[in-house]
């Protein structure tokens, strides 16, 4: 079954400052690789999607994201974080052949300090 | 907004009892998920229906069931709750069965066992 890692908790960065929230991914077809953003009181809203293709995905506020076959690895980046960009982000992962459920990550606190 | 429609909002209730949560899919979406999240365990995907018909299932205690009507809405029934239920409850929805469609969520339901 399909399953996805974000090693890290908490990432703090300074407004202004790249960020990266990193996503490893584990299935055993093709991966169908998504992350969303969720605010406090709020459900999950999507930012981007990778299916095929570039392996440089840009999506909602300025974000974007790697994927990296070789290293399993779908890292969310932005250029200059936001103190608004601050949130819980999940990675989440679709294996092709079984398109039935969507499995996500523990989720990363993101806090952007001005 | 998702134009996905939870409700309610808010649920508290005591150990033993039975609850349903209710869930309106994105106009036109077929498929619906229910995940749970708690802090513990991160959001954990319990229950997929497509068109009515169930399609995945997840980490789904033989407490709770689901299901989809005709109207396309559903329903979560979770009973003998535990003080261990509390969490808030996710519904989302997608247009089919197509791996690469992202999942729109609702707010969520909170629900509160005492």
């Amino acid at each position: 079954a399909q399953s996805v890692a974000q090693p890290e908790d908490q990432v703090n960065v300074a407004e202004g400052n790249p960020l990266t929230v990193k996503c490893t991914y584990s299935v055993s077809g093709n991966p169908y690789l998504f992350w969303y953003v969720q605010y406090p009181n709020r459900g999950l809203q999507f930012l981007l999607k990778y299916i095929t293709g570039d392996n440089l995905v840009k999506g909602s506020y300025g974000f974007e994201a790697e994927f990296n076959k070789s290293q399993t690895s779908f890292h969310l980046k932005k250029p200059s974080a936001l103190v608004s960009d601050s949130a819980l982000y999940f990675c989440a992962v679709r294996e092709g052949r079984n398109n039935n459920d969507m499995r996500f990550g523990a989720g990363t606190r993101l806090t952007v300090k001005p | 907004d998702s134009g996905v429609t939870q409700t309610p909002k808010h649920l508290i209730t005591a150990t033993g009892q039975r609850v349903t949560l209710r869930c309106s899919p994105r106009s036109g979406d077929l498929s619906v998920y229910w995940y749970q999240q708690s802090l513990d365990q991160g959001l954990q995907f319990l229950i997929q229906y497509y068109n009515g018909e169930e399609r995945a299932k997840g980490n789904i205690l033989e407490r709770f069931s689901a299901q989809q009507f005709p109207d396309l809405h559903s329903e979560l029934n979770l009973s003998s709750l535990e003080l261990g239920d509390s969490a808030l409850y996710f519904c989302a929805s997608s247009p089919g069965t197509g791996h690469n469609s992202p999942l729109h969520f609702g707010n969520g339901t909170r629900l509160t066992v005492t």
